[in-house]
């Protein structure tokens, strides 16, 4: 069993719909919580971060971290065709732990 | 802030060849860089871990003789792939972190680095 699950998709959502994405993971050591955009043929883009159970918000972007069901979230609303990526989860066990534990990844379309 | 580049996005070689692929973050100073490996719809894998000045730390079943490592500088890293097979084709991808402007603690990772051995 990998550490860190998330669905791989495709999720295809309309324009304008709420995106709804989440990792589940096994190893209670995971503190801080991590949220990435890839592009196709490019490098990951920090979206979010958190250090803590609750939630995050930035723009229309949400994250939440649920420590006690090891379940983090990410929300986009009014999403748009350019929100069209794999986003993953990544996760460490410090502040300035260096190892980071990465989900799948999952395929989002967001169709106009 | 926070950018980090990589040179070249794109590179073919021949088989037993060497290829070097630069990591730059230019806005910030890089205490510490990553390189990673990602195949065809998977996940990042983490090869090595290197701090300026330091020996990179490898990662199990990562071979340190041939994929150098050198972190020389606090803006630059570099990998180099030695005598390539075409089982080293994939795509390389660096992260750097450091004090950028956002947080000390988080990646902040280059476009990648995309290698095809023939």
């Amino acid at each position: 069993q990998k550490e860190v699950e998330q669905d791989p998709g495709p999720l295809s959502v309309p324009e304008g719909a709420i995106v709804s994405l989440n990792c589940t993971y096994s190893n209670s050591a995971f503190q801080y919580f991590m949220w990435y955009r890839q592009y196709s043929r490019k490098g990951p883009e920090l979206l979010m971060y958190t250090y803590s159970s609750g939630n995050k918000e930035d723009g229309r972007f949400t994250a939440q971290v649920d420590k006690s069901s090891k379940y983090i979230s990410l929300f986009i609303r009014d999403s748009q065709p350019s929100d069209s990526a794999t986003y993953l989860c990544a996760m460490r066990r410090s502040a300035a732990g260096n190892k980071l534990t990465f989900g799948g990844g999952t395929r989002v379309l967001v169709k106009p | 802030g926070a950018v980090v580049s990589q040179h070249p996005s794109w590179v073919i070689c021949k088989s037993g060849t060497s290829v070097k692929i630069e990591c730059r973050s230019l806005d910030f100073q890089a205490t510490t860089m990553f390189w990673y490996r990602q195949f065809p719809k998977q996940s990042l894998m983490l090869m090595a871990t290197s701090n300026e000045g330091s020996k990179a730390t490898y990662e199990q079943g990562v071979e340190k003789d041939k994929f150098l490592i050198n972190h020389a500088s606090l803006t630059l890293s570099t990998l180099t792939v030695t005598s390539a097979h075409p089982e080293d084709s994939s795509f390389y991808i660096c992260s750097a972190r450091g004090l950028a402007g956002g947080s000390p603690y988080e990646q902040y990772f280059g476009p990648g680095t995309r290698l095809t051995v023939t």
